[in-house]
């Protein structure tokens, strides 16, 4: 069955240094979305991506945070410069039509800002 | 007022016991309801979606009452490997890919 996959499963990175997270969306999937969840909390949207474009953002998704397709395969979100608060489970999402029954989550990236 | 709001629990049954999760939603506009599961720091999984006529899958039924904006998750005759953490979740409108998560309600069901 095909799936979503994210690397890497954990990054640890310092206060104030660059971060990509990189995630494979299914195959012939169109949309795809950036989730978080800090520890103990609930899931929060950050972004969702179609056709080369943002197609919808959160609060959390300030200036610091980027979208990036740059590839055929990958889909990447890149924190400029990594706060505490940053610190998550980041989880990648696709879906083929934007149909939300078929919003498929890969299994995240934790984050750790030391 | 949150804008998905579940009793955090947690629950603890028995195998075979019936147990039912309620949720809230603040936002009358909203379009679309679900419920996902989530293993401990896993990706959350879609469970089934919930529709205005009620849907059944299995031992799993949900319902919807968007006058009270109301939804209900019921388990029946549970198993083990269905402890997991709960998790409603809707769409606002104007928003329709964004999905909007409660905190969730976690479940361990007891051999």
């Amino acid at each position: 069955e095909p799936e979503v996959t994210q690397t890497p499963s954990h990054q640890v990175t310092q206060m104030g240094q660059e971060v990509i997270l990189r995630c494979v969306p299914i195959s012939n999937h169109l949309y795809f979305y950036w989730y978080r969840q800090i520890l103990g909390q609930k899931v929060e949207f950050l972004v969702s991506f179609y056709n080369n474009e943002i197609s919808e953002k959160s609060e959390i998704f300030d200036d610091q945070f980027s979208v990036e397709r740059p590839d055929g395969s990958n889909f990447t979100l890149k924190i400029r410069s990594t706060k505490l608060e940053d610190s998550a489970m980041y989880f990648c999402a696709s879906s083929e039509s934007g149909r939300l029954e078929e919003q498929y989550f890969g299994p995240g990236t934790r984050l750790t800002v030391t | 007022r949150k804008e998905v709001e579940q009793d955090p629990g947690p629950f603890n049954v028995p195998e075979g016991a019936t147990v039912a999760f309620n949720c809230t939603y603040s936002n009358s506009a909203s379009q679309s309801f679900f419920w996902y599961r989530q293993d401990c720091r896993k990706e959350p999984k879609l469970l089934m979606s919930v529709y205005s006529s009620g849907n059944e899958d299995g031992r799993f039924t949900a319902q919807l009452n968007r006058a009270s904006q109301y939804i209900s998750l019921l388990i029946r005759d549970s198993k083990l490997s269905d402890s997991a953490t709960y998790l409603c979740v809707v769409t606002l409108s104007g928003s329709a890919r964004q999905l909007t998560f409660g905190s969730g309600t976690q479940l361990t069901v007891l051999p």
